[in-house]
C-alpha cells in the first residue's frame, strides 16, 4: 500500500527566507512520481512540482525545488526567497504506475511573516 | 490546455435533498476522473476513481448508494450526493489525467443545512 506523510502541519518563515516542507512516502512499485501542490484559501490546487521515481536529478521550477532522497523515501519542498503570496496549505502527494490515482499527505499550512 | 471546469462552486442545500456536482474537461477527454472530498485545514481523501463507460471503484468506507458517481462521456463526470445531510458538507474537488499530469477543478463547497 501506499503511503505519504506530512509531518508539519504549520510552518512559519520570515519574507525572503528559504523554507523546507517535509515530504516522507512508502511505496512496493518501483514506478511512482510525487507532486507537490499549493492550495490558497480558494481551494483551487495548484501544481508546483513533479519529481519522477526514475529521475536523476532534483527537480526545480523557479523559486522551487524538490529535494529527492530516494534511499530516504523523502521528497522535500523547497520554496527558496518566500514571498506573501506563498502562504497556503502545500500538499505532497504521490501516485503509483502512471494513470494511478493520486493520494495526498496531510498538509502542511505556510505563513510567511513581513 | 488541459482544464477542468467544476460546478457549482458552492451550493446550499436542505437536509434530505440530493446534490449533483459537475466536472467537464474542456480541451481534453478525461477518460479517468477522481473524486476527493477534504474538511477545512485537511487533507484530500480520495472518495472514488470513475472511468468513462463503466463503474466508478469507491474507496473503503465511501457509500456507493449516497455518493453516485457517473462518468458517461469523455468530457463529463458527476457526482451526486443523495438524501444530503448536515454531515456531508463538505469541500468536494474532482481531478482528471491530463498528458501531462493531473488536473482540477476548483472545487465546490457544499453546505447542508
Amino acid at each position: 500500500a501506499q503511503k505519504i506523510t506530512q509531518t508539519q502541519p504549520g510552518m512559519f518563515v520570515q519574507e525572503k527566507e528559504a523554507v523546507t516542507l517535509d515530504c516522507t512516502y512508502d511505496t512496493s512499485d518501483p514506478s511512482y512520481g510525487l507532486f507537490w501542490y499549493k492550495q490558497p484559501s480558494s481551494g483551487e490546487m495548484i501544481f508546483l512540482i513533479y519529481q519522477g521515481s526514475y529521475d536523476q536529478q532534483n527537480a526545480t521550477e523557479g523559486r522551487y525545488s524538490l529535494n529527492f532522497q530516494k534511499a530516504r523515501k523523502s521528497a522535500n519542498l523547497v520554496i527558496s526567497a518566500s514571498q506573501l503570496g506563498d502562504s497556503a496549505m502545500y500538499f505532497c502527494a504521490m501516485r503509483g504506475p502512471p494513470g494511478g490515482k493520486l493520494i495526498f499527505g496531510q498538509g502542511t499550512e505556510l505563513s510567511v511573516k513581513p | 490546455g488541459a482544464v477542468v471546469s467544476q460546478h457549482p462552486s458552492r451550493v446550499i442545500c436542505k437536509s434530505g435533498t440530493s446534490v449533483k456536482i459537475e466536472c467537464r474537461s474542456l480541451d481534453f477527454q478525461a477518460t479517468t476522473m477522481f473524486w476527493y472530498r477534504q474538511f477545512p485545514k485537511k487533507s484530500l481523501m480520495l472518495m472514488a476513481t470513475s472511468n468513462e463507460g463503466s463503474k466508478a471503484t469507491y474507496e473503503q468506507g465511501v457509500e456507493k448508494d449516497k455518493f453516485l458517481i457517473n462518468h458517461a462521456s469523455l468530457t463529463l463526470s458527476t457526482l451526486t450526493v443523495t438524501s444530503a445531510h448536515p454531515e456531508d458538507s463538505s469541500f468536494y474537488i474532482c481531478s482528471a489525467m491530463a498528458a501531462y499530469g493531473y488536473t482540477f477543478g476548483s472545487g465546490t463547497r457544499l453546505t447542508v443545512v
